[in-house]
């Protein structure tokens, strides 16, 4: 069983619209991040949310952290090919300290 | 800047070979972390050292699964003897633990191990 869930597990749309994917979880994290990965190359990281309840916006990305700090979504406004990878989320739960654990991820594929 | 090192980039062995991997973390990172890749199962954290010392090893698979840290810019992670199931690409990872803004982990680019 996943620490964090993400969904959904695949997601194939057209360039131009927009989408959502989510992490959740039972455990409380003292931070929540979100990576992108492309094939032939390691996760790269996006962005990190602390606070509960905190947005933070990068570019066409809006990310969302839970006010209980339980879960967190990626909203993509406009969405484009270059946009295509895994995008997983990871989070540091708060009674495993410096652990950091991820999702499944999940596969976007933005088709022209 | 250099970012987290590994190699090799891909290997392909026969089962009950010894495999070695090798990371070299960006320098003045003090915390590193191996994780195993999967489709299967994701990303899977295997071990993580700081300042050297292995913190928590226990998402290593079995007892043929072994990591050292002899020096704050090299790790190895070793599997003896290989087996097909432990084909999977293996990610090193470092950080600069401490920051409050939690923790932003580089990866490398991973070594893609085929065990046949």
């Amino acid at each position: 069983t996943q620490l964090l869930e993400q969904s959904p597990q695949f997601l194939s749309i057209q360039e131009g619209e927009n989408l959502t994917v989510y992490c959740n979880s039972s455990s409380v994290f003292s931070s929540l991040q979100w990576y992108r990965q492309e094939p032939g190359e390691g996760p790269v990281l996006l962005v990190t949310v602390v606070t509960g309840g905190e947005v933070k916006k990068l570019k066409r990305l809006t990310f969302q952290f839970g006010d209980a700090r339980k879960d967190s979504s990626l909203h993509i406004t406009a969405a484009q090919p270059g946009d295509t990878g895994l995008y997983l989320c990871a989070g540091l739960p708060m009674e495993y300290g410096n652990k950091l654990v991820f999702g499944a991820g999940t596969i976007l594929r933005v088709k022209s | 800047d250099a970012g987290v090192i590994q190699s090799p980039r891909h290997e392909v062995t026969e089962m009950g070979q010894e495999v070695t991997l090798r990371c070299k973390p960006i320098s003045g990172h003090n915390s590193l972390f191996w994780y195993r890749q999967t489709m299967m199962r994701g990303l899977e954290l295997l071990i993580y050292f700081n300042n050297n010392v292995p913190i928590d090893d226990s998402g290593m698979p079995e007892d043929r699964f072994s990591a050292k840290m002899p020096n704050a810019s090299f790790s190895t992670l070793k599997i003896q003897p290989s087996e097909p199931r432990d084909s999977a690409v293996y990610f090193c990872a470092s950080d600069q633990t401490g920051r409050s803004s939690g923790n932003t982990i580089y990866f490398g680019e991973g070594s893609w191990l085929t065990v046949v």
